[in-house]
């Protein structure tokens, strides 16, 4: 399986609103409601924000949200602050028990 | 509270083997996947393969089927990623990470093992 595509990076100032879009194909994103992503901030692990297309874990900001349409699932950050600042992945499940994950991008936040 | 708690960096040399752990507690251990995913140096994620505890039953990356071995001692709840010919291509950070069912997201994350494979 590929590796999902999204875009290398992102930058936007505080307070505006930013989408970060992840495409994959008919064989994972376009099959399956199962598109989660995960925020990096350095040196950490990654922290689950976005399950199942567009649902929030408890204790993550209502300012995260995701949705899908098609092969391409998007991640939207509502008034970024500097906190948001790290790399973030998109993933979906591939069938056959595997799993693909994004790239990976980059927020600026300026 | 659920922790994954991976054993230390490792550095070695290519053609050695190696063995890094992931111990799971705060939930019981067999009843949930465990699996491990990569970071290879200015890459993105990678999903390498999960184990379900209980049975070991194991699924792979097709891309990486041979190259590791995923195993699991649910006596001690531990899970393990094995390498019997260490590669340079393998130095990376290995997370251990804990699916919602074998299909789906990971909800926790072991903290990291750096490993470090030199020529």
């Amino acid at each position: 399986q590929s590796a999902l595509t999204q875009p290398a990076s992102v930058s936007e100032s505080p307070g505006q609103s930013i989408t970060i879009s992840c495409t994959g194909t008919t064989s994972d994103v376009g099959s399956y409601n199962l598109v989660s992503w995960y925020q990096r901030h350095p040196g950490k692990a990654p922290k689950l924000i976005i399950y199942d297309v567009s649902k929030r874990p408890s204790g993550v900001s209502y300012r995260f949200s995701g949705s899908k349409s098609g092969n391409t699932a998007s991640l939207t950050i509502s008034g970024v602050q500097p906190e948001d600042e790290g790399d973030y992945y998109c993933c979906s499940y591939a069938g056959n028990f595997a799993v693909v994950f994004g790239g990976g991008t980059k927020l600026a936040v300026l | 509270e659920v922790q994954l708690v991976q054993s230390g960096a490792e550095v070695k040399k290519a053609g050695e083997s190696l063995k890094i752990s992931c111990k799971g507690s705060g939930y019981i251990f067999t009843d949930y996947w465990i699996g491990w995913v990569r970071q290879m140096p200015g890459k993105g994620l990678e999903w390498m393969g999960i184990i379900y505890p209980a049975d070991s039953d194991t699924k792979y990356n097709p891309s990486l089927q041979g190259q590791v071995t995923i195993s699991a001692d649910k006596s001690i709840s531990t899970a393990y990623l094995h390498w019997s010919s260490l590669k340079a291509s393998d130095t990376a950070i290995y997370y251990c990470v804990r699916p919602v069912g074998a299909t789906s997201y990971f909800d926790y994350w072991g903290q990291g093992t750096l490993v470090t494979v030199s020529s």
